[in-house]
């Protein structure tokens, strides 16, 4: 059964950079079945599509944040990352990871990590 | 970017009893409407996509409906393990993939 934890710091500095990791267990993330991606949800507010990324390497970001964020992906350790630069406070959210695509539709999230959350603050 | 609107922001039902919950798009999505299920401590999961089509394992008590603009989320009959946060997604504009603000669903 597929499994995704995500890894990284709870707490970052304004103006730092956040980096985290999604590791993938139970099945490989080299398949041209899915695409993996990043959701993050601010307290109090509503999910937010980061972005996703292809086994390929090939990636699709939110415009509004798309100065800022990459997704990466690392086949050979089953995993994928995402950085975001200069964060402020309104990057403080739960990050999730999750596997995209159900029924062909890409934009589908078929399976979610638990979530992390990172605060950013001094 | 289509702003999805989710109503109302909570609605108490008693075990038993039918939930209908709403999600609104800014403009016209299509059938590419998605809800998903968050309970306490727990990721979301996805129940429905095609604005009516179950996905693998969930059960009959749950049903989509609308097009276009409006949608609707039925639970026929809450279970206790239904009582959770639902959100709505549109995945037919690109960029990005919108969701709604989410409806909590409470034991009356």
């Amino acid at each position: 059964q597929l499994q995704l934890q995500e890894s990284g710091p709870g707490l970052v500095k304004p103006s730092d950079n956040l980096s985290l990791s999604c590791s993938v267990s139970g099945g490989s993330i080299s398949t041209t079945n899915y695409y993996w991606g990043w959701i993050r949800q601010p307290p109090g507010k509503r999910l937010e599509w980061l972005g996703h990324v292809f086994y390929s390497g090939s990636t699709n970001y939110n415009p509004s944040l798309k100065s800022r964020v990459s997704i990466s992906i690392d086949t050979s350790k089953n995993r994928f990352s995402l950085s975001l630069t200069s964060v402020t406070a309104a990057d403080t959210a739960v990050y999730y990871c999750a596997r995209l695509g159900y029924d062909a539709y890409v934009g589908l999230v078929s399976l979610w990590g638990q979530g992390t959350l990172v605060a950013v603050s001094s | 970017e289509v702003v999805m609107t989710q109503s109302p922001a909570t609605l108490s039902v008693s075990p038993g009893e039918r939930a209908t919950l709403s999600c609104r798009a800014s403009q016209s999505v299509s059938s590419d409407l998605a809800w998903y299920q968050q309970r306490p401590g727990q990721a979301p999961r996805l129940l429905i996509y095609g604005a009516s089509a179950r996905a693998t394992g969930i059960p009959a008590r749950f049903s989509g409906s609308g097009s276009g603009t409006e949608f609707t989320l039925t639970i026929s009959s809450l279970q206790s393990e239904d009582f959770a946060v639902y959100y709505c997604q549109q995945y037919n504009n690109w960029p990005p993939w919108t969701f709604g603000q989410g409806t909590k669903v409470d034991i009356k």
